[in-house]
């Protein structure tokens, strides 16, 4: 069975540090999406990223960058020059192709990140 | 603009009493979700449809039902033999359940008096 683990449960750093939310996932398919979700106060969940298991190169969009390993499971998310308004919970998630993907996203429990000013 | 909307944001249910969550989507997708949220806890999947009509039990269906008459609703009703109901619900959709990117609505936070 599928299963996504974030053993960071809070991290706290203070402004403008760089900081990495690390993303442990466990799947028997060969074809699977990797996603990263923000979720601010206010509750919804904000798309940050979709990876799909023949894309192992890393991406960055502006301060946000993904670095993906298949061969360590691995699909970690640093955030350079943290600012105040990065602090949120965010969720790693993974979706399987076996079945289609139709049951949906396997989530881990989520990393509180709170950046001090 | 395109999206889903949940409401309310904010409902109480007495004991015994059944609840309906709303989700309503305009982007045209097929697929829809419902997950629940507990604190500190990730999200687990609740029902999903992939098309009107159908529908599909997730990892902790016990408890809820829904329903999907319309592509652009899925409705979530709590009902009485959820005995532990109190946490934030969230509805998602998706354009292509097969590795798609589920966009969700702003939840729906159900408490009991």
């Amino acid at each position: 069975a599928q299963k996504v683990t974030q053993a960071q449960t809070e991290i706290s750093v203070v402004e403008k540090e760089d900081v990495t939310l690390d993303c442990v996932y466990e799947t028997r398919d060969t074809t699977y999406y990797l996603f990263w979700y923000k979720q601010p106060p206010s509750g919804e969940l904000v798309f940050l990223i979709r990876r799909n298991s023949f894309d192992e190169q890393n991406e960055i969009s502006g301060r946000y960058s993904w670095n993906f390993q298949k061969s360590t499971s691995s699909f970690n998310f640093t955030i350079t020059a943290s600012q105040v308004v990065d602090s949120a919970v965010y969720f790693c998630a993974l979706s399987e192709n076996r079945r289609g993907g139709a049951d949906g996203l396997t989530f881990g429990k989520g990393t509180h990140l709170i950046i001090q000013p | 603009d395109g999206g889903i909307t949940q409401s309310p944001k904010y409902l109480f249910r007495k004991e015994g009493q059944n609840v309906t969550l709303s989700c309503e989507q305009n982007l045209n997708h097929d697929a829809m979700y419902w997950y629940r949220q507990d604190p500190g806890q990730g999200l687990r999947l609740i029902y999903y449809s992939q098309i009107v009509n159908d529908f599909q039990k997730g990892d902790i269906a016990e408890g809820y039902s829904v329903s999907r008459e319309k592509k652009e609703s899925f409705p979530l009703t709590v009902t009485s033999a959820q005995k532990n109901p109190t946490a934030f619900y969230l509805c998602a959709s998706s354009i292509d359940p097969r590795g798609g990117r589920p966009i969700f609505g702003s939840g729906t936070q159900l408490s009991v008096l």
